[in-house]
C-alpha cells in the first residue's frame, strides 16, 4: 500500500499570515492533485502537477512539485477566512492506473 | 444542477439492515469511483469502474458492492450494514486520459446504530 503523508494535520492562523501544507511519499508520483473540502460538500480539484519541479499559482496559492515527485507543498500568501477548509493532496503512482491515493488532509482554519 | 449527484445525502439505519447509495453524473466521464471518508483517514478507495462492464475492487472493499447500471449511474450497497460503516460516502467521475482529477459529489452521510 502506498502511503501519502501530508503535515500539519492541523493548522489555524490568524488573517493575512502565510502557511505552507506539504505532502509526501517514499514512491514516485506519476501525477499529483491538490483538492480542498469545505464542510458538507465533496472535494474540488484545485491544481495537478505532473512534471519534477512544476511550480503552479493559484491566485494566492502556489503549488510546488518537487524534483524527484515524491513530494509536493501548498503554500498560500496573505491567508483569507474564506480558505478555511481541508487541504487534501491525492497521488497517482502509475499513468492512468484509475486510482488516486488519498493523504490524511490539513484542516486550516483562518480567523478573521 | 450539480454534476455528480449523490442519493440521499444522509441516511441512518440499523445493523443488519441492506442499505443502497446513489450516484449519477452527467459529466460524460466513463469512470467512476465511491470513496469513504473517516475523519483524520482522508479518503479511501471501495471500488471504480472504469465502464460499464468493467468493476474493479479498492482497498476497502470488504462488506461492500457496486453496480454499474449505465455509464451514467454507479451505486454502492451494504448487503448488511454494521456500525463501523458509519462513515462519509463520496462518489466521484474522471476522464479517461486525463490523469487521476476527480470530481466529487456532495456526499452521503450515512450512520449505522
Amino acid at each position: 500500500t502506498q502511503l501519502l503523508e501530508q503535515s500539519p494535520q492541523f493548522l489555524s492562523i490568524q488573517e493575512g499570515e502565510n502557511l505552507t501544507v506539504y505532502c509526501n511519499s517514499s514512491s514516485v508520483f506519476s501525477s499529483l492533485q491538490w483538492y480542498r473540502q469545505e464542510p458538507g460538500e465533496g472535494p474540488v480539484l484545485l491544481v495537478t502537477v505532473v512534471t519534477g519541479g512544476e511550480v503552479k499559482k493559484l491566485k494566492r496559492l502556489t503549488f510546488q512539485f518537487g524534483d524527484a515527485r515524491k513530494d509536493s507543498s501548498l503554500h498560500i500568501t496573505a491567508a483569507q477566512p474564506g480558505d478555511t477548509g481541508l487541504y487534501l493532496c491525492a497521488g497517482d503512482y502509475n499513468t492512468n492506473a484509475g486510482k488516486s491515493t488519498f493523504g490524511d488532509g490539513t484542516t486550516l482554519t483562518v480567523k478573521p | 444542477d450539480a454534476d455528480v449527484t449523490q442519493t440521499p445525502r444522509n441516511r441512518i439505519t440499523k445493523t443488519g439492515k441492506r442499505i443502497m447509495l446513489e450516484c449519477s453524473q452527467t459529466k460524460g466521464h466513463d469512470r467512476m469511483y465511491w470513496y469513504r471518508q473517516d475523519p483524520g483517514l482522508g479518503l479511501r478507495l471501495i471500488y471504480y469502474s472504469f465502464d460499464v462492464k468493467d468493476i474493479n475492487k479498492g482497498e476497502i472493499s470488504d462488506g461492500y458492492s457496486v453496480s454499474r447500471q449505465a455509464q451514467a449511474k454507479f451505486s454502492l450497497s451494504l448487503e448488511s450494514a454494521i456500525p463501523n460503516q458509519t462513515a462519509l460516502y463520496f462518489c466521484a467521475t474522471s476522464e479517461t486520459g486525463t490523469g487521476e482529477k476527480l470530481f466529487f459529489g456532495s456526499g452521503t452521510q450515512l450512520s449505522v446504530l
